[in-house]
């Protein structure tokens, strides 16, 4: 199994639409958990944390599930510029710094 | 505040060469990260400093491949000799005693 798994996509919705993305990870011991966002030919940015009780960022959503090791991330009322690549990534547990990021999934919103 | 700064943007060399490719992080962060990112592989860690220190190289793919952190503002990262499979997106990063990592801008490495 691979260490943070996310379907590639693309997913490609319309403006103002929900979409939801989903990553499973392997390590239990993990600690931390984030949602990148890489946008085409520029480097990855934080988008949000996540925490173990789910928290939102205005159209963002972000849940942990540790027992299945899943997190989501849905976003709503999607927008021109949310078109980006979404990265999943979770710490390597028991080592402070250390983050393992998934291959990401790719969205495209579209007028 | 200027973020992560790395340095050339973009490299294109000949199999065989060394390459150099440099960083500077944020002021006050002590945790650097060199980074490869490929279309197949995604985004690997590479080596790890904390303080200056290295932490952990043992995503370094090979004796090739050297990093250095003389001070707490600069970092190299080196290949040498370079070969066509080392073509790739290097990024760095660094970030304060957190989880939460802040990219530069990349170095986008072509090696013919």
């Amino acid at each position: 199994r691979k260490e943070v798994e996310q379907d590639p996509g693309p997913f490609n919705v319309p403006e103002g639409a929900t979409v939801a993305f989903n990553c499973t990870y392997s390590n239990s011991a993990s600690q931390s958990f984030f949602w990148y966002r890489q946008d085409c030919r520029k480097e990855p940015k934080l988008l949000m944390s996540v925490y173990s009780s789910g928290n939102e960022d205005g159209r963002f959503t972000a849940q942990l599930n540790r027992a299945s090791q899943y997190i989501s991330l849905l976003i709503r009322d999607s927008k021109l510029s949310d078109s980006a690549t979404y990265l999943c990534v979770v710490s390597r547990g028991g080592s402070q710094g250390n983050l393992i990021f998934g291959k990401g999934t790719k969205l495209s919103v579209k007028p | 505040d200027a973020g992560v700064i790395q340095s050339p943007r973009h490299e294109v060399t000949e199999m065989g060469q060394e390459v150099t490719l440099r960083c500077k992080p944020i002021s006050g962060h002590d945790y650097l990260f060199w980074y490869r990112q490929t279309m197949m592989r995604g985004l690997e860690l590479l080596i790890y400093f904390n303080n200056n220190v290295p932490i952990d190289d043992s995503g370094m793919p090979e004796d090739r491949f050297s990093a250095k952190m003389p001070n707490a503002s600069f970092s190299t990262l080196k290949i040498q000799p370079s070969e066509p499979r080392d073509s790739a997106v290097y990024f760095c990063a660094s970030s304060l005693n957190t989880d939460t990592q802040y990219f530069g801008p990349g170095t986008r490495l072509t090696v013919l």
